[in-house]
């Protein structure tokens, strides 16, 4: 069946960077594009934009764009997430989704990014 | 960009009940582009609706989308205990998409 595979929790201090996995199985990874959504604790998701999985070109959603970077390794099914010069308010679960066709289903299980001192 | 408000906050409803949630948009909603998800705690969203008022694969008939333009609703006939999640309405069709903040269900 279709599967999104994140990699796991991550504790991170001010500063640093994190790199999110997120493996796809169970189905053509060009036929759909992904997307990376946010959500802080307590508060609903936020769309941070989409990959082309054809072309590997990423597309922000604005307040998420400059320390944000999408990437593809279509040889092994996998988009990633890297977020640079990380803030305590980047403390949120990071979750992978496919488009299909407009809504988000499914969605990955959600990688914890704790940033803390 | 469009704002979603989702009401009411939380809704406490007993087993049997029928709960009925609203997303109101800012603006009007290309083709009524609105998905439902589900998200239990501690667990990923899941897919209930889409473009409005159409059942993802799998969700049981007691789950109802309907709306068009600025305002939808999700309809939950015959509450189960299992309903108890946080529900949260998302425009796809206009960017760049949005969701609503939730709505907590309590059974």
């Amino acid at each position: 069946q279709v599967q999104l595979v994140q990699s796991g929790s991550e504790l991170k201090k001010p500063g640093a960077s994190v790199k999110v996995s997120c493996k796809t199985s169970g189905y053509s990874l060009t036929s759909y594009t992904l997307s990376w959504v946010r959500q802080a604790p307590g508060q609903g998701p936020e769309w941070m934009g989409w990959i082309n999985t054809k072309t590997g070109n990423p597309t922000y959603a604005p307040g998420f764009r400059g320390r944000f970077v999408f990437s593809l390794d279509s040889s092994v099914n996998t988009a990633y997430l890297q977020i640079t010069n990380l803030k305590a308010d980047d403390t949120a679960v990071y979750y992978c989704v496919r488009e299909n066709y407009g809504p988000f289903d499914p969605w990955g299980h959600g990688t914890l990014v704790t940033v803390s001192s | 960009e469009i704002v979603l408000t989702q009401s009411p906050g939380t809704l406490s409803l007993s087993p049997g009940e029928r709960a009925t949630l609203s997303c109101r948009a800012s603006q009007s909603v290309y083709r009524n582009y609105v998905a439902w998800y589900q998200q239990k705690s501690g667990q990923a969203p899941r897919l209930l609706m889409y473009a409005a008022s159409n059942r993802a694969t799998g969700i049981p008939d007691r789950f109802s989308g309907s709306g068009s333009g600025t305002d939808f609703s999700l309809t939950i006939s015959r509450l189960e205990p299992e309903d108890c999640a946080v529900y949260f309405c998302h425009q796809y069709g206009n960017s760049p998409h949005t969701f609503g903040q939730g709505t907590k269900l309590e059974i």
